[in-house]
């Protein structure tokens, strides 16, 4: 098993455009989670799953935020519209008891 | 609203030396983690505290939890270099979701 991983690692846009964004967690774990991390500050929470179904929404998950998991297996974040303030690190983590991060996406919106 | 501070946010140290960082946490929780961040990476885990009292130990590094206080320290013992990074704390809420401290960013000095 080789950890969860993130694809891009990085992403660089113009405001405007759509990007998304894939994880694969790590293979016996069923519950997947997105978190947003900027400069100098801890990860935020954005949305949960366990299996394909989206359990759980952050107030953070504006209205362009949308996020899939379509078989219980890889995930998608996408992002419609960037914005300059959706520059951040996407961090995906997969888990049980404790969560396993990923490498992170970096988007940055010019 | 579960809210996590940790302090100092910023510690510079010298090689040989102790030192704590603390987190304190406003509203009970079930688990307790700590994470280490090294610059432009993901997070690493390193321990997680399930109950008032536990004590885990990885090396120079030790982490304790009271939850009557809400509060875990991360001890680092005879500092070396290889430890700067930033060290966060973060706690459970609800399902699993995590809620992190912002960060003490360590850096040890020969």
């Amino acid at each position: 098993d080789t950890g969860v991983s993130q694809d891009p690692r990085h992403k660089i846009t113009k405001r405007g455009q759509n990007v998304t964004f894939r994880c694969d967690p790590i293979s016996e774990h069923n519950r997947l989670y997105w978190y947003r991390q900027t400069l100098g500050q801890g990860p935020e929470f954005l949305t949960y799953f366990q299996n394909e179904a989206q359990l759980e929404k952050s107030r953070l998950l504006s209205d362009r935020f949308s996020a899939e998991r379509p078989k219980g297996s890889f995930s998608t974040l996408e992002i419609q519209r960037t914005e300059q303030g959706d520059s951040a690190m996407y961090l995906c983590a997969s888990g049980k008891e404790t969560q396993y991060f990923g490498p992170g996406t970096r988007l940055l919106v010019l | 609203e579960l809210k996590v501070e940790q302090n100092p946010l910023f510690l510079s140290m010298q090689e040989g030396k102790n030192y704590t960082i603390y987190c304190n946490y406003s509203t009970t929780s079930d688990r307790l983690y700590w994470y280490r961040q090294d610059p432009g990476k993901s997070l690493e885990s390193l321990f997680v505290l399930l109950s008032n009292g536990a004590v885990k130990q990885e090396g120079r590094l030790m982490a304790s939890l009271d939850t009557k206080a809400r509060l875990s320290t991360l001890h680092i013992t005879a500092a070396v270099h290889d430890l700067s990074a930033t060290y966060f704390c973060a706690v459970v809420r609800g399902a699993q979701k995590l809620v992190f401290g912002q960060g003490t960013r360590l850096t040890i000095n020969p």
